[in-house]
């Protein structure tokens, strides 16, 4: 069964301190793996798209990998403004998207 | 417009009464899909169109759910019957034809649409 697990589900840091969220994934043919933020009551906004195991992609104090089985978001000296909920996504052959529940950053000034 | 568009933003309806939720993709996007998303949940894949046609429709909870797209731009969700569990918000997203360039593949989100049912 097509499946995606995110976690923590709930993460508070200090401002500055940095951490990775995970997601982990179990599908029949990986076509991509998307990572989201979505802050309350909007939409999710697209923030990376990986392909392959050992891909890697930055934007500003984001970075994503992956590996055959997981995906992390790592954030380097978060700010306030980086509070949202971090959506994981898998595309598969079948053009079918699965997502996981989220997790939920805060970061404390 | 750039993004995505739905509307309307909020709808209050009365349990038993029909509502239709619109999506307005981004221009030249042949794929079009719909999602529920409940409090504390990630987003449910309802129905999936490419082009005209509906591609994927797995994930209709039951026959009270039918969505169109008859010009293959528009697309109209439509909910008979309304019943309190189906108070969600509403998310429709777009991407670029799946074919060639896989750098395409990523969906556009709207803003969503939040369905109560009272």
């Amino acid at each position: 069964e097509d499946q995606v697990t995110q976690s923590p589900e709930a993460l508070r840091l200090q401002e500055g301190e940095s951490s990775s969220l995970n997601c982990s994934y179990t599908v029949s043919g990986l076509r991509g793996l998307f990572w989201y933020r979505q802050d309350p009551g909007k939409g999710p906004e697209f923030l990376f798209t990986l392909y392959s195991a050992g891909e890697e992609k930055e934007k500003e104090r984001l970075k994503a990998t992956l590996t055959k089985k997981e995906s992390f978001l790592h954030i380097t000296a978060p700010k306030p403004e980086d509070s949202a909920t971090y959506l994981c996504a898998v595309r598969t052959f079948g053009n079918q998207f699965y997502f996981g529940t989220g997790t939920s950053l805060t970061v404390i000034p | 417009g750039a993004g995505v568009s739905q509307t309307p933003s909020n709808k209050v309806t009365e349990k038993g009464k029909y509502v239709e939720l619109r999506c307005d993709p981004i221009s030249g996007h042949t794929a079009l899909y719909w999602y529920r998303q409940s409090l504390g949940q990630g987003p449910e894949f309802l129905i999936y169109f490419q082009g005209t046609g509906a591609a994927d429709d797995s994930g209709l909870p039951n026959d009270r759910f039918f969505a169109v797209r008859p010009e293959g731009s528009v697309s109209t969700l439509k909910i008979q019957r309304t019943e309190r569990g189906d108070s969600a918000m509403y998310l429709c997203a777009s991407s670029s034809p799946s074919g060639g360039d896989s750098s395409y593949n990523e969906q556009f989100f709207g803003p969503g649409t939040r369905l109560t049912v009272l």
